[in-house]
């Protein structure tokens, strides 16, 4: 069965502070693995994809990485405005084009 | 990026009465749409994948029958609530996918919430 696990499921940084989220992944065929950012009371904000291990894709402060087995969203510098809730995804190759979300890590940056 | 909007932002109704979302694709054009729930502190689930001119096809456990979705064009994209009750008030998302090649990403609107008293 397709799953995501993503950790931590919380995370207090000072700013300034790098550190990176996790996202470990189980799918029979990987047709991409998307990042998204989650403010309060909105949508999901479109981060990055990536489709094959070893790629990496660069978003000013943020940086995401993908292996065969997991995904790493590293944030260097942290602002106070970088608080979010990261949401990590997996679309398999399976035929359909859903998602498989992960929980989440919900990120707190301190002044 | 692509934008997807959705209509109402939030609404707020009696129970028994039905409350009909819109997704709409601004941007672009959209085969297929996705509806997802969301409780407080927890992940999207996923509801329905919606296709433009065919029927939805609906998750294990989703009522069919409670949840009806209408894809009657390439932008838009309906969710109707029927009969709603207080345990179907939470916050509503959809999403449209992007196609064409590699590219699949499916972009956000930015949710309905639903209370129902």
């Amino acid at each position: 069965e397709d799953q995501v696990t993503q950790s931590p499921e919380a995370l207090r940084l000072q700013e300034g502070e790098s550190s990176s989220l996790n996202c470990s992944y189980t799918v029979s065929g990987l047709r991409g693995l998307f990042w998204y950012r989650q403010d309060p009371g909105k949508g999901p904000e479109f981060l990055f994809t990536l489709y094959s291990a070893g790629e990496e894709k660069e978003k000013e402060r943020l940086k995401a990485t993908l292996t065969k087995k997991e995904s790493f969203l590293h944030i260097t510098a942290p602002k106070p405005e970088d608080s979010a809730t990261y949401l990590c995804a997996v679309q398999s190759t399976s035929g359909t084009y859903k998602y498989i979300f992960g929980t989440g890590t919900r990120l707190k940056v301190l002044a | 990026g692509a934008v997807v909007s959705q209509h109402p932002s939030w609404v707020i109704c009696k129970s028994g009465t039905s409350v009909k979302i819109e997704c709409r694709s601004l941007d672009f054009q959209a085969t297929t749409m996705f509806w997802y729930r969301q409780f407080p502190k927890q992940s999207l689930m996923l509801m329905a994948t919606s296709n433009e001119g065919s029927k939805a096809t609906y998750e294990q456990g989703v009522e069919k029958d409670k949840f009806l979705i209408n894809h009657a064009s390439l932008t838009l994209s309906t969710l109707t609530v029927t009969s709603a009750h207080p345990e179907d008030s939470s916050f509503y998302i959809c999403s449209a996918r992007v196609e064409g090649g590699k590219v699949n990403e499916q972009f956000f609107g930015p949710g309905t919430r639903l209370t129902v008293l």
